[in-house]
């Protein structure tokens, strides 16, 4: 069975704090994607990023960047220099690779709040 | 750039009665689903489709809910007879293959009294 945490529910941060979500997995396949989507206010979930098992390169997307290590079984999640805009909730997301099955499993959303 | 999108944006309905929420898939994407995130929870997986069929279902898919793609854009989960606990935000999404990324739509606010 494959299973994600996001441990911390709520984080307040002042805006151009920077702020970390932890994001821990786990999972019996040997290959499998990671995803982060964005959840605004008005309710959408928006794609923010996939990372591939076999890719342990960290990744950086302007203020966003991704920590992946897969020793530990944990993908965190940063954003640098927060603004208002980012207060949302994240959400964490595994799925297998392969035709075994496509479907996401999520973790709990860690909500952020960037206060001015 | 290509969108989910899913109507209505929200749906009140009664206990017992039947709902039909629509979704148009990306236009060249082969691969649909739909997930549900009931309030303050987390998003909930319900079905994969592929092909005129449904590929994978969650034990939350129980007869009372069905897929269709009634035409070549179209994408519908109907749930049969509601109940309260169907109060929800239902997500569709879609991918060009079962190995791309899901693109979720913008959601359907269901509420069930």
């Amino acid at each position: 069975a494959q299973k994600v945490t996001q441990a911390q529910t709520e984080i307040s941060v002042v805006e151009k704090e920077d702020v970390t979500l932890d994001c821990v997995y786990e999972t019996r396949d040997t290959t499998y994607y990671l995803f982060w989507y964005k959840q605004p206010p008005s309710g959408e979930l928006v794609f923010l990023i996939r990372r591939n098992s076999f890719d342990e390169q960290n990744e950086i997307s302007g203020r966003y960047s991704w920590n992946f290590q897969k020793s530990t079984s944990s993908f965190n999640f940063t954003i640098t220099a927060s603004q208002v805009v980012d207060s949302a909730v994240y959400f964490c997301a595994l799925r297998r690779k392969g035709a075994a099955g496509n479907k996401l499993t999520f973790g709990g959303g860690t909500r952020v709040l960037v206060k001015p | 750039e290509p969108e989910v999108t899913q109507t209505p944006s929200h749906q009140v309905t009664q206990m017992g009665q039947e709902v039909i929420l629509r979704c148009v898939p990306i236009s060249n994407h082969l691969y649909f689903y739909w997930y549900r995130q009931i309030l303050g929870q987390k998003v909930e997986f319900l079905v994969s489709f592929y092909n005129n069929e449904i590929s994978e279902k969650s034990e939350i898919f129980d007869d009372q809910f069905s897929v269709e793609r009634p035409d070549g854009s179209n994408f519908t989960l109907k749930i049969r007879s509601t109940k309260l606990e169907d109060s929800a935000m239902y997500f569709c999404a879609s991918s060009r293959d079962i190995q791309e990324t899901q693109y979720f739509g913008p959601g359907t606010r269901l509420l069930v009294l």
